[in-house]
């Protein structure tokens, strides 16, 4: 059975502060990497992929993968209170567009003004 | 850009009645369509996902099906609602140009009584 595990939460972070959402995976031959936010009742909306070991940077949002420990986190620099939602991790696979993506359950995070 | 269209936005049906959800997408041609179910307290679940018009594959089993007719357009269907079906209907679209980000589509809320 693949997994992908995430920390349920909530997390609280003092608005400002950086946020730290950590993911791990059980398949060692996974992919790509995606982020996601969903906010309550809605849908969820990408943050950013990742394909490559290392840290990918996107504004206040930072990935990073580490595929030898099977291990994915995303930091949020300078937490507003709009980020408070639901923080999803998913997983590739089998790559390319026909890979079926696999979600941990969120991480909720609260910043707090 | 794609642009994602559920209806209805919300459905509230009693036990044992048939249901219909469509999924519409604009702005892409030949995408992989996919279906995914978000219960309360448990993650994203994939239910089908389709390559093609009438090419449909099935993640788990249920008593609910899907249709492609046309190119742009995904159904999913039941013949007997069961409580457990109750959840978040979210439509997914991969990226242009064949990439395995998935976007979704605002979902439909069922609630089965």
């Amino acid at each position: 059975q693949k997994e992908v595990e995430q920390n349920s939460g909530p997390l609280s972070v003092p608005e400002g502060a950086i946020a730290s959402l950590n993911c791990t995976y059980s398949d060692r031959v996974s992919q790509s990497f995606f982020w996601y936010r969903q906010y309550s009742g809605k849908s969820p909306e990408l943050i950013m992929s990742i394909y490559s070991n290392g840290d990918k940077e996107d504004g206040r949002f930072t990935a990073q993968l580490n595929k030898a420990s099977q291990y994915v986190s995303l930091l949020i620099r300078d937490s507003q209170p709009s980020d408070s939602a639901t923080y999803l991790c998913a997983v590739n696979i089998q790559g390319g567009s026909q890979g079926n993506l696999i979600f941990g359950k969120g991480t909720k995070l609260s910043v707090k003004p | 850009s794609q642009t994602i269209h559920q209806w209805p936005a919300t459905l509230v049906q009693p036990v044992g009645s048939p249901l219909s959800l469509e999924c519409t997408v604009e702005g892409t041609s030949n995408p992989n369509l996919y279906w995914y179910r978000q219960a309360a307290g448990r993650g994203l679940q994939l239910l089908f996902y389709s390559v093609g018009i009438g090419q449909i594959s099935s993640e788990v089993p249920q008593n609910l099906s899907a249709s492609r007719p046309q190119d742009r357009q995904f159904i999913l269907s039941s013949k007997k609602l069961l409580l457990s079906d109750s959840g978040f209907y979210l439509c997914a679209v991969n990226g242009r140009g064949g990439t395995d980000t998935q976007y979704f589509g605002p979902g439909t809320r069922l609630t089965v009584l």
